[in-house]
C-alpha cells in the first residue's frame, strides 16, 4: 500500500469560493481524521470518522466546513465561502481501530493539501 | 486549542551531537506520542509512551515521561543531517473513543554536517 494520499497538494482560491479536498486512507483503515495546520503551529484536530460515521467534530469546524466519508473509504472536506483565515495545510490521517477506544493507535498522515485564500 | 508547548522552539546542532527536546502539556493523558515532520514526507509517527511508563527507547530515540510535571522529553542520539525536521509531541486524553491527537507547537531541529 502506498499510504495516505491527498488531492490536490496545493490549492489557490479567491475569497468567497468553495473548495473541496480529497483524502484516500490506507485501504484497511476504518478510522479517518482531518487536521488543520497553520504556519509555525502544530496540527489541530478538525473531525474524525469511524467507517462512514462522523463521530467527533472540533469547535474549529465552523458551519462553512463539511466533511463526508460516504462509503467508509475516501473522505472529502469542503470549505464554503472561503476566508483568508482558512489558509492553512489540511492534513488527513488514518488508523486501524481495533479496540472500542483507539487511544494507542498509530495515525498515518498524508502529505497534506496546502490552501491559500487570496 | 493546543495542548502544550515544545521547548526549545528551534535547535541547531552538528552531526553526531545529541538533541534534546522537551514537551509540556496541560491535562491528564492516556499516552503521549512524538511525531516528525519534514517538507518532503509529512508527519511520521516516531514513538508512543503510555502514562504509566517513564522511559522508552526506539533505535536512537529515547523518550521520558513525567506525569507529575506533565512533561516529556525526546532525545535523539548521534544526530544525522537526515534528522533535520520539526518534532511535535501529541497527547491523547484518557477514555476517548478514537484518537484525536492534541499537538504542541513543535521544535524545529537543524542538523548540519
Amino acid at each position: 500500500d502506498t499510504g495516505v494520499s491527498q488531492n490536490p497538494r496545493h490549492k489557490i482560491t479567491k475569497r468567497g469560493q468553495n473548495v473541496t479536498f480529497r483524502c484516500d486512507p490506507i485501504s484497511e483503515h476504518n478510522r479517518l481524521y482531518w487536521y488543520r495546520q497553520t504556519l509555525g503551529q502544530g496540527p489541530e484536530f478538525l473531525t474524525y470518522f469511524q467507517n462512514e460515521a462522523q463521530l467527533e467534530k472540533s469547535r474549529l469546524l465552523s458551519d462553512r466546513f463539511s466533511a463526508e466519508r460516504p462509503k467508509g473509504s475516501f473522505s472529502t472536506l469542503e470549505i464554503q465561502r472561503t476566508e483568508q483565515g482558512d489558509s492553512a495545510m489540511y492534513l488527513c490521517a488514518s488508523s486501524l481501530g481495533i479496540r472500542a477506544t483507539g487511544t494507542e493507535e498509530t495515525q498515518y498522515f498524508g502529505p497534506g493539501t496546502r490552501l491559500l485564500v487570496l | 486549542s493546543q495542548q502544550g508547548e515544545e521547548d526549545p522552539q528551534a535547535l541547531s546542532i552538528q552531526e553526531g551531537e545529541n538533541a534534546t527536546m522537551n514537551c509540556s502539556y496541560k491535562t491528564s493523558i492516556n499516552n503521549l506520542q512524538w511525531y516528525r515532520q519534514n517538507s518532503g514526507r509529512g508527519l511520521v509517527h516516531l514513538i508512543l509512551i503510555r502514562s504509566n511508563e517513564r522511559e522508552k527507547h526506539s533505535g536512537r530515540l529515547r523518550v521520558t515521561l513525567d506525569t507529575s510535571k506533565k512533561s516529556s522529553s525526546l532525545l535523539i542520539t548521534a544526530s544525522r543531517a537526515a534528522d533535520t525536521a520539526s518534532y511535535f509531541c501529541a497527547t491523547v486524553p484518557p477514555n476517548q473513543a478514537g484518537t484525536a491527537l492534541i499537538f504542541g507547537k513543535g521544535t524545529t531541529l537543524s542538523v548540519s554536517s
